[in-house]
């Protein structure tokens, strides 16, 4: 069964450092992508970054990153320079691509930047 | 490109009441998806569908829900007989062909008094 586990309920983090967040998955499957979204307290998910299982670059969007560790079954987010804006919901996803498109969410974690 | 809407945003209903929600999709997307979020936790996914074909249901989904995409566009979600347990965000989201991005409506809040 895939599983997305994020152990890090909540998060702090001072403006303009940089923060992990934590991501471990679990698949048999060997094509496979993983996700993170953003939701701020208005509710709606915003994509942030994709990484394919066979992608042997980490994935990065502007201030986003994603760390990659496929041996490890981990695809942790790396925010740099953390804005006051960042400060939200942050949710890790799996979606398996052999024969589904369904999306599996991990239970999340709070980010708060610190001014 | 209006985004994915959704309707109501907001749902009060006594237990026992049916309800429907509505979904459109942006507009060239095919594939549609609804989920589920309970304070604190991730989306839960309930079904998507492949232009009208319901490809796959979460077995979440009890017989008290239904969805269905007619014609390949919007999408509705139907809970018969809501329970207190039905409260929740319903989400709906997009994506087209491929693509691994799925776009997100704003959510529907149930509420089952």
């Amino acid at each position: 069964a895939q599983k997305i586990t994020q152990t890090q309920p909540g998060m702090f983090v001072q403006e303009k450092e940089a923060v992990t967040l934590d991501c471990t998955y679990d698949t048999s499957d060997q094509s496979y992508g993983l996700f993170w979204y953003k939701q701020p307290s208005s509710g709606e998910m915003i994509f942030l970054i994709y990484q394919g299982s066979y992608d042997e670059q980490n994935a990065t969007e502007g201030r986003y990153s994603l760390n990659f560790q496929k041996a490890r079954k981990s695809a942790n987010l790396v925010i740099s320079a953390s804005q006051l804006g960042d400060s939200a919901m942050y949710f890790c996803a799996m979606r398996v691509t052999s024969g589904t498109y369904k999306y599996i969410f991990g239970t999340g974690t709070r980010l708060k930047v610190l001014a | 490109d209006t985004g994915v809407s959704q309707d109501p945003r907001h749902k009060i209903t006594k237990r026992g009441q049916n309800v429907t929600f509505r979904c459109d999709p942006i507009s060239e997307h095919n594939r549609l998806y609804w989920y589920r979020q309970t304070l604190g936790q991730g989306p839960e996914f309930l079904t998507y569908f492949q232009n009208e074909a319901q490809l796959e249901k979460s077995r979440l989904l009890s017989d008290r829900f239904s969805a269905e995409r007619p014609k390949g566009s919007f999408s509705t979600l139907e809970i018969q007989r809501t329970e207190q347990g039905d409260s929740a965000m319903y989400l709906c989201a997009s994506s087209q062909g491929r693509s691994y991005e799925q776009y997100f409506g704003p959510g529907t809040r149930l509420t089952v008094t």
